[in-house]
């Protein structure tokens, strides 16, 4: 099955800065790369998505990459604020054929965003 | 997201009992999926259903089970047999065709006494 490592599993930026979390994945077939937010307690929110057939995706502050030969996805965020600090979560995952999809979790980031 | 709900926010549990957690959802999603969270491990897929009436087997199915006899509902049992039950567990649900994009419920989080 699918194995997703996440690196660094925390990070600690000064307010303004840039943050970058890795993800790798295993298995050659996963065509469908989502990233998700959570907040203490909270249920995970999706913030960005990108699907093998993309190098890059962006969408205002948020940036994801994808290097499908060396099987690796990253986040990007950019000009960062307190109300980033959460965990980060990266998944990768497969279309089933009968609906829906399958994923994989990594580990997570905790990510503190300092004043 | 805001169209999935799970019920109860907490739930404690004594060893030996089953439990059933809750999953709604009225998105008009096919797909539904049950998924564990532990700290520091991540979510894990427990149970998955792309249509009513049936139902796959994720990564961590053993001592749990499900049903799918509605469009809008995916209970969970927690049974006696799931060895190490108290965790957080969150269901989602995504369209079965186009973005496929997985929405979360809020959660319930289980303890055993």
């Amino acid at each position: 099955g699918e194995n997703v490592e996440q690196h660094p599993s925390t990070l600690s930026v000064q307010e303004g800065d840039s943050a970058v979390i890795k993800c790798t994945y295993s298995d050659s077939a996963s065509n469908y790369f989502p990233w998700y937010k959570q907040e203490l307690g909270k249920r995970p929110q999706l913030i960005i998505d990108i699907r093998s057939n993309v190098g890059e995706k962006k969408d205002q502050r948020i940036a994801v990459t994808l290097n499908k030969t060396a099987k690796h996805f990253s986040l990007h965020i950019t000009e960062t604020q307190p109300e980033d600090s959460a965990v980060y979560f990266c998944a990768a995952g497969g279309i089933l054929t009968g609906g829906g999809n399958k994923l994989t979790f990594g580990t997570g980031t905790q990510l503190k965003v300092e004043l | 997201d805001g169209g999935i709900t799970q019920s109860p926010k907490y739930l404690f549990r004594k060893e030996g009992q089953n439990v059933t957690l809750s999953c709604e959802q009225n998105l008009n999603h096919d797909a539904m999926y049950w998924y564990r969270q532990d700290p520091g491990q991540g979510l894990r897929l427990i149970y998955y259903s792309q249509i009513v009436n049936d139902f796959q087997k994720g990564d961590i199915a053993e001592g749990y089970s499900v049903s799918r006899e509605k469009k809008e509902s995916f209970p969970l049992t927690v049974t006696s047999a799931q060895k190490n039950p108290t965790a957080f567990y969150l269901c989602a649900s995504s369209m079965k065709a186009g973005a496929r994009t997985q929405y979360f419920g809020p959660g319930t989080r289980l303890t055993v006494l």
